[in-house]
């Protein structure tokens, strides 16, 4: 069990450009969640994936989001056009998820940081 | 609508006396509880979580919360503050309406010597 990775841990962007984030979770982990976390507030859930399938997704998640998960391992979150009140920490957690189960104990990675100037 | 609520932002405690982290919450279900820790430049850790066994919950580092469905109350207690417990506790509802999960806004835990 080596945990949940991000990459990159800082990302530094200008207003406009898009960013690309990787999550990936412990490996035997079906379930995957993405959450922002601005500075001071607890993090807010933006979506969830079971195995490749998106199954939930915030409000939060403008269509300038998307996230992807193509084999039920590693996922991906962008976003385009990045602007100012993007800048959070983006968190991702894993977790090993039982059929009928509602919750389960998630792990979460480091974050990756994104600064937007 | 679910929610949550810790009552306190800042909380300081001196080395050696008890803690005690507030956290309401309110959900239309049964919901499954967990309070995660947040060291600085670290990733988030699971102290302990309730999913309606016991209603006193033990976790790691000698913290333990009792769930009081009377009260929607989840507190996050330890008798003897240590140095190393300063950080960003978090409480957390989930399981309610759908796999959405919940943080509130956190607790900064200061520990004076």
């Amino acid at each position: 069990d080596t945990g949940v990775s991000q990459d990159p841990r800082h990302k530094i962007t200008k207003r406009g450009q898009n960013v690309t984030f990787r999550c990936d979770p412990i490996s035997e982990h079906n379930r995957l969640y993405w959450y922002r976390q601005t500075l001071g507030q607890g993090p807010e859930f933006l979506t969830y994936f079971q195995n490749e399938a998106q199954l939930e997704k915030s409000r939060l998640l403008s269509d300038r989001f998307s996230a992807e998960r193509p084999k039920g391992s590693f996922s991906t979150l962008e976003i385009q056009r990045t602007e100012q009140g993007d800048s959070a920490m983006y968190l991702c957690a894993s977790s090993l998820g039982s059929a009928g189960a509602r919750t389960d104990t998630q792990y979460f990675g480091p974050g990756t940081r994104l600064t937007v100037l | 609508a679910q929610s949550v609520t810790q009552l306190d932002s800042h909380v300081s405690v001196s080395e050696g006396t008890p803690v005690l982290l507030r956290c309401n919450y309110s959900s239309s279900y049964s919901p499954s509880l967990f309070w995660y820790v947040q060291h600085p430049n670290k990733g988030l850790q699971l102290l302990l979580k309730y999913t309606s066994a016991a209603t006193l919950v033990k976790g790691i580092n000698g913290f333990e919360a009792e769930f009081k469905k009377s009260e929607t109350s989840f507190h996050l207690t330890k008798p003897s503050a240590h140095m190393s417990d300063a950080a960003e506790y978090f409480c957390v509802v989930s399981g309610t309406g759908g796999f959405k999960t919940i943080f509130g806004a956190g607790t900064r835990l200061f520990v004076k010597a």
